[in-house]
């Protein structure tokens, strides 16, 4: 099974809200990246928080790591119809010996204009 | 700068045929990644290679499935007497390794394999 797991699966919100998204994976991490993919741009890469640290911005992005939970958020304030996509978490971490990043199933995000 | 740039871009097979998959990293880039992803789903590890180590092969799904990277840089992910459910979206991604771990990947458009 993935080790990242995004809930909710899918969210549907007002232009101009917050949006919430969460990530819970299962071993020791060096670091969790989040991910956007939409249909115009492929995947892309947002934001990357190191095992260390516990928060983390970027322009309306702002990401938390809770290692003793082993859970991640991403909030992305003030939405707007462009972050349409879906988000997915990545985390970088040893499963069966070997160091590898693992991607979770995803969040669908609506944004309604 | 040129990013990550895969070929073909769409790709059409019969059932029982093999299909090659090319992938053009980042200059400078030594890690590789293939992923598969297929409709609405998350993205499936397949193989990571870095520098002149010796691939993670791990996610292979099967031994149909094997890759290549020469000279530590193009790779080439080749599936042997494709299956139907071997249809999905390819998608290559190189990054840096720096000291302190991974580092972001940056991933190219993927090749949409749909076997017939």
């Amino acid at each position: 099974s993935q080790q990242g797991e995004e809930d909710p699966q899918a969210l549907s919100i007002q232009e101009g809200e917050n949006a919430t998204m969460n990530c819970s994976y299962k071993t020791s991490i060096n670091n969790l990246q989040w991910y956007r993919q939409n249909s115009g741009r492929g995947l892309v890469h947002l934001i990357l928080i190191r095992s260390n640290e516990r928060e983390k911005h970027s322009g309306r992005l702002r990401v938390t790591l809770d290692t003793s939970k082993k859970s991640s958020s991403l909030l992305i304030t003030a939405s707007r119809a462009a972050d349409t996509a879906s988000y997915f978490c990545a985390t970088d971490g040893r499963s069966a010996g070997t160091y590898k990043y693992i991607f979770g199933t995803g969040t669908r995000l609506k944004v309604l204009a | 700068g040129a990013g990550v740039s895969q070929s073909p871009s769409n790709k059409v097979t019969e059932k029982g045929k093999d299909v090659e998959l090319r992938c053009d990293p980042i200059s400078g880039h030594t890690a590789l990644y293939w992923y598969r992803q297929s409709l609405g789903q998350g993205l499936e590890f397949l193989i990571y290679f870095q520098g002149n180590s010796a691939p993670d092969k791990s996610g292979l799904p099967s031994d149909r499935f094997s890759a290549e990277r020469t000279g530590g840089s193009v790779s080439t992910l080749t599936i042997q007497r494709t299956q139907q459910e071997d249809s999905a979206v390819y998608l290559c991604a190189s990054s840096r390794v720096v000291t302190s771990g991974r580092d972001e990947q940056y991933f190219g458009p993927g090749t949409r394999l749909t076997v017939t």
